[in-house]
């Protein structure tokens, strides 16, 4: 079975433009979380979907949102990109909660300039 | 509020050393579950253990182990004999019932250097 795969694995934007990350979850699972990791730190809680509703949200702008489809891949959008934004974002697949083992993408490397 | 520190920042050790990774958390919460994770240079961060709150057992899987003691709040990695391939970042990690908003709070980290 195929992992959770992200796409793209690298990006690079300006300021002010808005990007779109995309993450397909293991088969049969029906839960993904997005999460923001700096470097050198720990990643950081964006949004959890299941079953295409939103969970959870964590302390983010309003210019991050996402959506989950009925196939359960999921997108996440950013808008008005800033240089802070420049981070790896993760994506991670579970059956249902987060109670649960969280299986990781490589993420997507995005670089703001 | 809940949160986990992960003190050691950076270990270096030479090969087939053991090394013990700490990991203090808190949380008000009397069900929570506890992980740790492991990030390779490639980025994907990949699942070793989870724990929780009402299962004290300290747990082994080959050169892996888990001490996990409510009592200090705390639940500690140890890797026997290391080796090269154990070189990555590791994370400590907590959530609680219902998710606690559904979310992993994460340690900071610790950079686990394996000299051959």
């Amino acid at each position: 079975d195929a992992g959770v795969t992200q796409s793209p694995t690298h990006l690079i934007k300006t300021r002010g433009q808005h990007v779109t990350l995309r993450c397909s979850p293991i088969s049969g699972h029906k839960s993904v979380s997005w999460y923001q990791q700096v470097l050198g730190q720990g990643p950081q809680f964006i949004f959890q979907y299941y079953e295409k509703e939103e969970r959870g949200r964590g302390n983010f702008p309003d210019r991050f949102s996402a959506r989950q489809f009925p196939n359960y891949s999921s997108e996440l959008n950013v808008n008005a990109l800033l240089l802070g934004d420049s981070a790896l974002y993760l994506c991670a697949s579970t059956r249902e909660g987060l109670n649960t083992e969280a299986f990781f993408g490589q993420g997507t490397r995005l670089t703001v300039v | 509020a809940q949160k986990v520190t992960q003190a050691q920042t950076e270990i270096s050790v030479v090969e087939k050393e053991d090394v013990t990774l700490d990991c203090v958390y808190e949380t008000r919460d009397t069900t929570y579950y506890l992980f740790w994770y492991k990030q390779p240079p490639s980025g994907e961060l990949v699942f070793l253990i989870r724990r929780n709150s009402f299962d004290e057992q300290n747990e082994i899987s080959g050169r892996y182990s888990w001490n996990f003691q409510k009592s200090t709040s705390s639940f500690n990695f140890t890797i026997t004999a290391s080796q090269v391939v154990d070189s990555a970042v590791y994370f400590c990690a907590l959530t609680g019932p219902m998710d606690s908003n559904y979310q992993l709070i994460w340690g900071a980290g610790t950079k686990l250097i394996i000299k051959p």
